[in-house]
């Protein structure tokens, strides 16, 4: 079965360093999404893609947070520099359309801890 | 605002009783809604999920969730609690009354499944 895939799983970085995550979604998945999870919550949308195309980033904090997919396939997510408040699991997910009632497959996140 | 709350934070049951997890959302309009399930260091998987059609919704490993307008819930039930089932449950809606693939979710629920 098809996943989406992340890497690293696990990232420690000290505070104003630069830190970068991967996300390849599912083959043939026209939307990309990035999620932040802090520890006790539910995910928060940070940032939403259609093919290459931003669709929703007004919760992405775009002082020192950046997202790209590029050729509408695979992302990176970049953050620099750290905040110690960015510690917290970031999550892709994808799925096949943006609108309608299309499932959202997650994949298995990048933990970030910030010292 | 729209919102999801789930009704606390950690609910404990014995292997075979009755889960019940619950869900509300604030909207006058009905959205989708959705449940996932998250074990630890792992991504979301989606459980079952409402999209305006039946108002019981059947899902994997036995839930099931029903949609009550009346009382803007959709609550998760399983009948008999397997220790397999220990997880955390984030209950989540689309924004707006269509499914955009925006997703806000609740803080989650922590199932712990005592022998």
């Amino acid at each position: 079965e098809a996943e989406v895939a992340q890497s690293p799983r696990y990232k420690i970085t000290e505070k104003s360093q630069a830190v970068a995550f991967w996300c390849d979604p599912i083959s043939g998945h026209a939307t990309l999404y990035w999620y932040r999870q802090i520890l006790g919550q539910g995910p928060e949308l940070l940032v939403q893609f259609q093919d290459e195309s931003v669709v929703d980033d007004s919760q992405l904090p775009k002082d020192r947070f950046s997202a790209e997919r590029l050729k509408g396939v695979d992302s990176t997510l970049k953050i620099q520099p750290a905040e110690l408040g960015d510690s917290a699991m970031y999550l892709c997910a994808s799925s096949p359309e943006l609108a309608g009632v299309e499932t959202q497959y997650f994949g298995p996140g990048t933990r970030l801890l910030v010292l | 605002a729209q919102s999801v709350t789930q009704l606390g934070s950690h609910v404990s049951v014995s292997e075979g009783a009755l889960v019940l997890l619950r869900c509300n959302y604030s909207s006058s309009v009905p959205p989708y809604l959705f449940w996932y399930v998250q074990y630890p260091n792992q991504g979301l998987q989606l459980l079952l999920k409402y999209t305006s059609a039946a108002t019981l919704v059947k899902g994997i490993n036995g839930f099931e969730a029903e949609f009550k307008k009346s009382e803007t819930s959709f609550h998760l039930t399983k009948p008999s609690a397997h220790m397999s089932d220990a997880a955390e449950y984030f209950c989540a809606r689309s924004r707006g009354s269509s499914n955009t693939g925006k997703l806000i979710f609740g803080q989650g629920t922590t199932l712990q499944v005592k022998p």
